[in-house]
Protein backbone atom coordinates (compact mmCIF):
# COMPACT_ATOMS: atom_id res chain seq x y z
CA UNK A 1 0.00 0.00 0.00
CA UNK A 2 1.13 3.27 -0.77
CA UNK A 3 -1.11 5.21 1.41
CA UNK A 4 -1.92 8.99 0.57
CA UNK A 5 0.10 9.91 -2.59
CA UNK A 6 0.16 14.03 -2.93
CA UNK A 7 1.97 15.86 -6.22
CA UNK A 8 4.01 17.35 -6.57
CA UNK A 9 5.85 17.98 -3.48
CA UNK A 10 6.50 21.79 -4.25
CA UNK A 11 5.33 24.55 -6.90
CA UNK A 12 6.03 27.84 -7.54
CA UNK A 13 3.18 29.85 -8.74
CA UNK A 14 2.17 33.22 -9.88
CA UNK A 15 -0.56 35.28 -9.33
CA UNK A 16 -3.65 34.54 -11.42
CA UNK A 17 -2.12 31.17 -12.45
CA UNK A 18 -4.56 28.31 -11.68
CA UNK A 19 -3.28 24.45 -11.02
CA UNK A 20 -4.63 20.98 -9.71
CA UNK A 21 -3.22 19.62 -6.49
CA UNK A 22 -3.52 15.62 -6.56
CA UNK A 23 -4.23 13.52 -4.30
CA UNK A 24 -4.76 9.49 -4.15
CA UNK A 25 -4.91 6.77 -2.21
CA UNK A 26 -5.15 3.14 -2.24
CA UNK A 27 -6.87 1.94 1.11
CA UNK A 28 -10.88 2.29 -0.86
CA UNK A 29 -11.44 5.04 2.23
CA UNK A 30 -14.48 6.83 1.63
CA UNK A 31 -13.77 10.22 3.77
CA UNK A 32 -11.02 12.47 2.07
CA UNK A 33 -10.20 15.86 2.92
CA UNK A 34 -7.43 18.98 2.10
CA UNK A 35 -6.17 21.09 4.75
CA UNK A 36 -4.21 23.54 4.83
CA UNK A 37 -1.60 24.48 6.99
CA UNK A 38 0.00 27.87 7.64
CA UNK A 39 2.27 29.01 10.26
CA UNK A 40 0.31 29.46 13.46
CA UNK A 41 -2.41 28.15 12.25
CA UNK A 42 -3.15 24.91 12.50
CA UNK A 43 -4.83 22.68 10.13
CA UNK A 44 -7.62 24.44 8.12
CA UNK A 45 -10.27 22.39 6.73
CA UNK A 46 -10.50 23.25 2.36
CA UNK A 47 -12.82 21.10 1.08
CA UNK A 48 -13.62 16.95 2.18
CA UNK A 49 -15.50 14.21 0.32
CA UNK A 50 -17.98 11.49 2.28
CA UNK A 51 -17.76 9.60 -1.13
CA UNK A 52 -17.50 9.08 -4.59
CA UNK A 53 -19.79 12.17 -6.45
CA UNK A 54 -19.87 14.11 -2.93
CA UNK A 55 -18.34 17.04 -1.85
CA UNK A 56 -18.24 19.93 0.67
CA UNK A 57 -16.90 22.88 1.92
CA UNK A 58 -14.88 23.19 5.13
CA UNK A 59 -13.91 26.01 6.68
CA UNK A 60 -11.72 27.88 4.31
CA UNK A 61 -12.87 26.99 0.67
CA UNK A 62 -12.71 30.11 -1.57
CA UNK A 63 -10.30 30.04 -4.33
CA UNK A 64 -10.65 25.97 -4.34
CA UNK A 65 -12.57 23.62 -6.49
CA UNK A 66 -12.83 20.10 -5.53
CA UNK A 67 -14.57 17.17 -7.39
CA UNK A 68 -14.25 13.11 -6.53
CA UNK A 69 -15.24 11.14 -9.40
CA UNK A 70 -13.35 8.09 -7.85
CA UNK A 71 -13.04 6.57 -4.46
CA UNK A 72 -9.39 6.87 -5.55
CA UNK A 73 -8.41 10.72 -6.32
CA UNK A 74 -9.72 13.90 -4.90
CA UNK A 75 -7.86 16.52 -6.51
CA UNK A 76 -8.01 20.12 -5.36
CA UNK A 77 -7.83 23.24 -7.83
CA UNK A 78 -7.06 26.63 -7.54
CA UNK A 79 -8.62 28.87 -9.91
CA UNK A 80 -6.61 32.14 -9.69
CA UNK A 81 -3.75 31.86 -7.38
CA UNK A 82 -3.04 34.29 -4.82
CA UNK A 83 -0.23 35.18 -2.66
CA UNK A 84 -2.57 34.29 0.27
CA UNK A 85 -2.53 31.14 -1.18
CA UNK A 86 1.23 30.64 -0.32
CA UNK A 87 0.44 27.45 2.61
CA UNK A 88 1.21 23.86 2.69
CA UNK A 89 -1.58 21.33 1.45
CA UNK A 90 -2.26 18.20 2.52
CA UNK A 91 -4.51 15.62 1.58
CA UNK A 92 -6.39 12.79 4.08
CA UNK A 93 -7.73 9.86 4.01
CA UNK A 94 -10.27 7.48 6.56
CA UNK A 95 -12.84 5.08 6.02
CA UNK A 96 -16.22 5.53 7.91
CA UNK A 97 -16.92 4.60 11.13
CA UNK A 98 -16.61 5.82 14.56
CA UNK A 99 -13.04 7.48 15.09
CA UNK A 100 -11.17 5.78 12.20
CA UNK A 101 -7.58 7.26 11.98
CA UNK A 102 -7.46 9.79 9.19
CA UNK A 103 -4.07 9.23 7.02
CA UNK A 104 -2.34 12.33 5.71
CA UNK A 105 0.29 12.14 2.72
CA UNK A 106 3.09 14.21 2.71
CA UNK A 107 2.02 17.71 1.68
CA UNK A 108 2.50 20.27 -1.02
CA UNK A 109 4.34 23.05 -0.67
CA UNK A 110 3.12 26.06 -2.38
CA UNK A 111 4.62 29.19 -3.24
CA UNK A 112 2.65 31.73 -4.83
CA UNK A 113 4.42 34.95 -6.02
CA UNK B 1 -14.19 31.09 17.41
CA UNK B 2 -11.65 28.19 18.47
CA UNK B 3 -13.42 25.40 19.74
CA UNK B 4 -10.48 23.23 20.49
CA UNK B 5 -7.41 25.18 22.90
CA UNK B 6 -3.77 24.13 23.05
CA UNK B 7 -1.31 25.12 25.07
CA UNK B 8 1.56 25.35 25.14
CA UNK B 9 2.98 26.90 21.75
CA UNK B 10 6.14 25.62 22.29
CA UNK B 11 7.70 23.78 24.99
CA UNK B 12 11.49 22.48 24.95
CA UNK B 13 12.23 19.54 27.84
CA UNK B 14 15.18 17.59 29.15
CA UNK B 15 16.00 13.87 27.49
CA UNK B 16 14.52 11.72 30.17
CA UNK B 17 12.04 14.47 31.34
CA UNK B 18 7.81 14.47 31.27
CA UNK B 19 6.16 16.60 28.33
CA UNK B 20 3.36 17.66 28.94
CA UNK B 21 0.86 19.17 26.67
CA UNK B 22 -3.02 20.28 27.28
CA UNK B 23 -6.01 20.87 25.26
CA UNK B 24 -9.50 22.35 26.20
CA UNK B 25 -12.72 22.31 24.22
CA UNK B 26 -16.24 23.80 24.22
CA UNK B 27 -18.41 21.40 23.02
CA UNK B 28 -19.85 18.52 24.88
CA UNK B 29 -21.02 16.53 21.82
CA UNK B 30 -17.75 15.95 21.04
CA UNK B 31 -16.70 11.91 21.85
CA UNK B 32 -13.60 11.26 20.26
CA UNK B 33 -10.07 12.85 21.01
CA UNK B 34 -6.99 12.36 19.07
CA UNK B 35 -3.41 13.27 19.27
CA UNK B 36 -1.36 13.85 15.75
CA UNK B 37 2.48 13.83 15.52
CA UNK B 38 4.45 15.42 12.97
CA UNK B 39 7.63 15.93 12.23
CA UNK B 40 9.16 18.65 10.07
CA UNK B 41 8.34 17.86 5.98
CA UNK B 42 5.61 15.27 6.89
CA UNK B 43 2.45 15.37 7.31
CA UNK B 44 0.65 14.69 10.70
CA UNK B 45 0.04 11.11 11.91
CA UNK B 46 -2.16 9.52 14.58
CA UNK B 47 -0.13 8.93 17.99
CA UNK B 48 -2.85 8.34 20.34
CA UNK B 49 -6.63 8.45 21.03
CA UNK B 50 -9.47 8.34 23.43
CA UNK B 51 -13.23 8.46 24.28
CA UNK B 52 -14.84 10.22 26.45
CA UNK B 53 -16.13 7.08 28.64
CA UNK B 54 -12.30 6.12 30.26
CA UNK B 55 -10.13 9.02 31.94
CA UNK B 56 -7.09 7.48 30.51
CA UNK B 57 -5.33 5.75 28.22
CA UNK B 58 -1.58 4.77 27.81
CA UNK B 59 0.29 3.67 25.01
CA UNK B 60 4.02 3.03 25.50
CA UNK B 61 5.59 6.30 26.75
CA UNK B 62 2.57 7.96 25.91
CA UNK B 63 -0.56 8.55 28.06
CA UNK B 64 -3.51 10.34 27.46
CA UNK B 65 -5.37 11.67 30.73
CA UNK B 66 -9.12 13.18 30.09
CA UNK B 67 -11.56 15.24 32.72
CA UNK B 68 -15.12 15.08 31.28
CA UNK B 69 -16.36 17.89 33.64
CA UNK B 70 -13.56 20.16 33.23
CA UNK B 71 -13.57 19.40 29.78
CA UNK B 72 -9.73 18.97 29.19
CA UNK B 73 -7.53 16.76 28.17
CA UNK B 74 -3.78 15.98 27.85
CA UNK B 75 -0.74 14.32 26.83
CA UNK B 76 2.03 12.99 28.50
CA UNK B 77 5.59 11.81 27.03
CA UNK B 78 7.17 10.06 29.87
CA UNK B 79 10.99 9.70 29.43
CA UNK B 80 10.83 12.25 26.69
CA UNK B 81 13.47 11.24 23.98
CA UNK B 82 14.93 13.93 21.17
CA UNK B 83 13.27 11.33 18.91
CA UNK B 84 9.92 12.84 20.12
CA UNK B 85 10.78 16.16 18.73
CA UNK B 86 7.92 17.03 16.63
CA UNK B 87 4.56 19.36 16.38
CA UNK B 88 1.77 18.05 18.67
CA UNK B 89 -1.79 18.34 17.64
CA UNK B 90 -4.88 17.70 19.60
CA UNK B 91 -8.37 17.51 17.81
CA UNK B 92 -11.55 16.78 18.23
CA UNK B 93 -14.60 15.62 16.98
CA UNK B 94 -18.63 14.46 17.18
CA UNK B 95 -21.06 12.64 15.32
CA UNK B 96 -20.02 14.08 11.83
CA UNK B 97 -16.34 12.89 12.71
CA UNK B 98 -14.95 16.03 10.81
CA UNK B 99 -12.01 17.26 13.18
CA UNK B 100 -11.85 20.48 15.36
CA UNK B 101 -7.73 20.92 15.55
CA UNK B 102 -5.82 22.86 18.02
CA UNK B 103 -2.99 25.14 16.98
CA UNK B 104 -0.05 22.72 17.25
CA UNK B 105 2.58 22.58 20.11
CA UNK B 106 6.36 22.35 18.92
CA UNK B 107 8.07 20.20 21.57
CA UNK B 108 11.94 20.13 21.44
CA UNK B 109 13.64 17.63 23.52
CA UNK B 110 17.22 18.46 24.58
CA UNK B 111 19.88 15.70 24.89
Amino acid sequence: NAGVTQTPKFQVLKTGQSMTLQCAQDMNHEYMSWYRQDPGMGLRLIHYSVGAGITDQGEVPNGYNVSRSTTEDFPLRLLSAAPSQTSVYFCASRSSGLGDEQFFGPGTRLTVL
Amino acid sequence: QQQVKQSPQSLIVQKGGISIINCAYENTAFDYFPWYQQFPGKGPALLIAIRPDVSEKKEGRFTISFNKSAKQFSLHIMDSQPGDSATYFCAASHWDRKLIWGLGTSLAVNP
